[in-house]
């Protein structure tokens, strides 16, 4: 069984960077026909794909954040990691990993999810 | 984007009553590259329905997915206890892959 779990700091300083590492259990995170996901959820609103990365390294970022976004992959640790410069209260969300699967274009597995505030 | 537009925003029914959820979509999604979640109370989402009508492992029958182009829906009949959620469609028929807002369904 699949199992995807998020850990990072849960409160970062306006201004400063988000940093989440989703370790990947169950599967390797070489498979083929995956991508390795970041989406958060604010309170009371629906679901935002943030972006994700195949195993080779190729990326895809949501526009509205490719700016500041980076997703990495670390193979040989069988996980993938999330950068998020220039934090502001905007981005406090709740932030979850998850398996894109591509036969069926959605998520099919997920994190339980990490709360990150944006305060001083 | 592909902006995703759930009706009702929630719906409000008894157990064993049954349920439609509407989906509506800003532009065609492509190849029917739709799918449904249920997510319940401090839970992840799980995927219910995708390509728009096929059912995931595991899913029962009671929920039926329909729809094409920009019109979707997701059925689900005789209600129980469990099936008490809030509800997603989700688009990646284009990207960047888009959520609707959701629709909640309470027990009334």
């Amino acid at each position: 069984q699949v199992q995807l779990q998020e850990s990072g700091p849960r409160q970062v300083k306006p201004s400063q960077t988000l940093s989440l590492t989703c370790a990947v259990s169950g599967d390797s995170i070489k498979s083929g026909g995956v991508y390795w996901s970041w989406l958060r959820q604010h309170p009371e609103k629906g679901l935002e794909w943030l972006g994700h990365i195949y195993h080779s390294g190729s990326t895809d970022y949501n526009p509205s954040l490719q700016t500041r976004l980076t997703i990495s992959v670390d193979t040989s640790r069988n996980e993938f990691s999330l950068r998020l410069t220039s934090v502001t209260a905007a981005d406090t969300a709740k932030y979850y990993c998850a398996r894109l699967e591509l036969v069926v274009m959605g998520f099919d597995c997920w994190g339980q999810g990490v709360p990150v505030t944006v305060s001083s | 984007d592909i902006v995703l537009t759930q009706s009702p925003g929630t719906l409000s029914l008894s157990p064993a009553e049954s349920a439609t959820l509407s989906c509506r979509a800003s532009q065609t999604v492509h190849n029917t590259h739709l799918v449904w979640y249920q997510q319940k109370l401090g839970q992840t989402p799980r995927l219910l329905i995708f390509g728009a009508s096929r059912r995931a492992t595991g899913i029962p029958d009671k929920f039926i997915g329909r729809g094409s182009g920009t019109n979707f829906t997701l059925s689900i009949s005789r209600l129980e206890p469990e099936d008490f959620a809030v509800y997603f469609c989700q688009q990646y028929g284009s990207s960047p892959p888009t959520f609707g807002q959701g629709t909640k369904v309470e027990i009334k």
